[in-house]
């Protein structure tokens, strides 16, 4: 029962590098996001995607890119790395059926520091 | 801008005590969740509420979705240590979008 799957756990970046944390989900949900979550900020959407070919922003997009080749992956890149963008990033995914009421199934985190 | 903003942000209770958060809104929501998180995991669903004035029970959690859909509450009852946490609440506000507040986090101390 694996759900949602994220790699890596934990990652240290210096400034300007790039990299991918990837996200990949078993249950055949249409809609995949990415949130960061900071302390006394709370979750705040990054992008997300409501199938194969289709993505949007959400709340704070900047300095971020996806892309969503397939239904079950979602990648998140980061193309120069900045300090700012020390975080923990959550993936969810969620059915988007007529009876669906929205929940989201989240992994366990990537915890992404920035020197 | 928060869309929600949940209160207390931290509390912290003795074993067996009772206590409520709140969320709240100034928009008006199709539908409202809680989640709960534990330290190095991810939110987890606790419960969905649609109708407004709804009640959900969940065991010693009770919900509350206000009959405008624009505000929330969660009361535990005889609180134990295994419902410390942060409780976060998040609104669907359409396009796809779920938005969460800020969490309150609760400590219930043996």
């Amino acid at each position: 029962n694996a759900g949602v799957t994220q790699t890596p756990k934990f990652q240290v970046l210096k400034t300007g590098q790039s990299m991918t944390l990837q996200c990949a989900q078993d249950m055949n949900h249409e809609y995949m996001s990415w949130y960061r979550q900071d302390p006394g900020m709370g979750l705040r959407l990054i992008h997300y995607s409501v199938g194969a070919g289709i993505t949007d922003q959400g709340e704070v997009p900047n300095g971020y890119n996806v892309s969503r080749s397939t239904t079950e992956d979602f990648p998140l890149r980061l193309l120069s790395a900045a300090p700012s963008q020390t975080s923990v990033y959550f993936c969810a995914s969620r059915f988007t059926g007529w009876w669906n009421t929205g929940e989201l199934f989240f992994g366990e985190g990537s915890r992404l520091t920035v020197l | 801008t928060q869309l929600l903003e949940q209160s207390p942000q931290f509390l912290s209770i003795q074993e067996g005590e009772n206590l409520t958060v709140y969320c709240n809104s100034s928009s008006v929501f199709s539908s409202l969740q809680w989640y709960r998180q534990e330290p190095g995991e991810g939110p987890v669903l606790l419960v969905t509420v649609v109708t407004g004035g709804e009640v959900k029970k969940l065991k010693r959690l009770t919900f509350q979705f206000g009959d405008a859909r624009k505000d929330s509450s969660l009361h535990i009852t005889a609180a134990q240590p295994g419902d410390t946490g942060l409780y976060l609440c998040a609104g669907d506000y359409g396009n796809n979008r779920l938005a969460f507040g800020k969490g309150n986090q609760v400590v219930v101390i043996p």
